[in-house]
């Protein structure tokens, strides 16, 4: 089981849109419909963002979406703002009751 | 509302016992997977472990099989990880977490987590 593949790092402008990418595999992020994504801002517990590849829990911006292709889940975020400024972590569902992380991302609000 | 409080952390030599206990509320419990996952100092969220709704299955993460063990307590809707032979790099905050299935998938609530310091 290895960690998902994330960029360490991705900045914007206030305003802008932005995409975090997450790389697995074929035997967890491209065989199930699991893919979640949470926001961590420092000193802070994860924070649901995305879950099941597109959906947004209640009370989630619509500036943040999400999409799946192949081994590849993407975290989009529109209208980029300063409170979004944060470390972003896929996780993915891998069989057997099994879950990944990924190595997480720091977005920047430049 | 929901609510999960984990407590048990502190600091602990090479080599010796733990167990972390998380109190839920605001949720029926017993009807919740519920995951334990921890972030080590400066690093990123690492999988520990899940444990069906009542509790007939575990499963672990690949580096934690058999020093680890994830248990629950319906009756007093408390979660609890027994963590063995514990290591430096055990080091981390470890968080309670709820899954939204009997099965846990989805992680949708946080605890605040609970420090632990693996040291001489």
């Amino acid at each position: 089981q290895s960690a998902l593949t994330q960029p360490a790092s991705v900045s914007g402008s206030p305003g802008q849109s932005i995409s975090i990418s997450c790389t697995g595999t074929s035997s967890d992020i491209g065989s199930y419909n699991l893919v979640s994504w949470y926001q961590q801002h420092p000193g802070k517990a994860p924070k649901l963002m995305i879950y099941e590849g597109t959906k947004r829990p209640s009370g989630i911006s619509h500036r943040f979406s999400g999409s799946k292709s192949g081994n590849t889940a993407s975290l989009t975020i529109s209208g980029l703002q300063p409170e979004d400024e944060a470390d972003y972590y896929c996780c993915s569902y891998a069989g057997t009751s099994v879950y990944l992380f990924g190595l997480g991302t720091k977005v920047t609000v430049l | 509302q929901v609510q999960l409080v984990e407590s048990g952390g502190g600091v602990v030599q090479p080599g010796r016992s733990l167990r972390l206990s998380c109190a839920a509320s605001g949720f029926t419990f017993n009807s919740c997977g519920m995951h334990w996952v921890r972030q080590a100092p400066g690093k990123g969220l690492e999988w520990v472990a899940v444990i069906w709704s009542d509790g007939s299955n575990k499963y672990y993460g690949d580096s934690l099989k058999g020093r680890f063990t994830i248990s629950r307590d319906n009756s007093k809707n408390t979660l609890y990880l027994q963590m063995n032979s514990l290591r430096a790099d055990d080091t981390a905050v470890y968080y309670c977490a709820r899954g939204t299935t009997m099965v846990g998938a989805t992680i949708d609530y946080w605890g605040q987590g609970t420090l632990v310091a693996v040291a001489p």
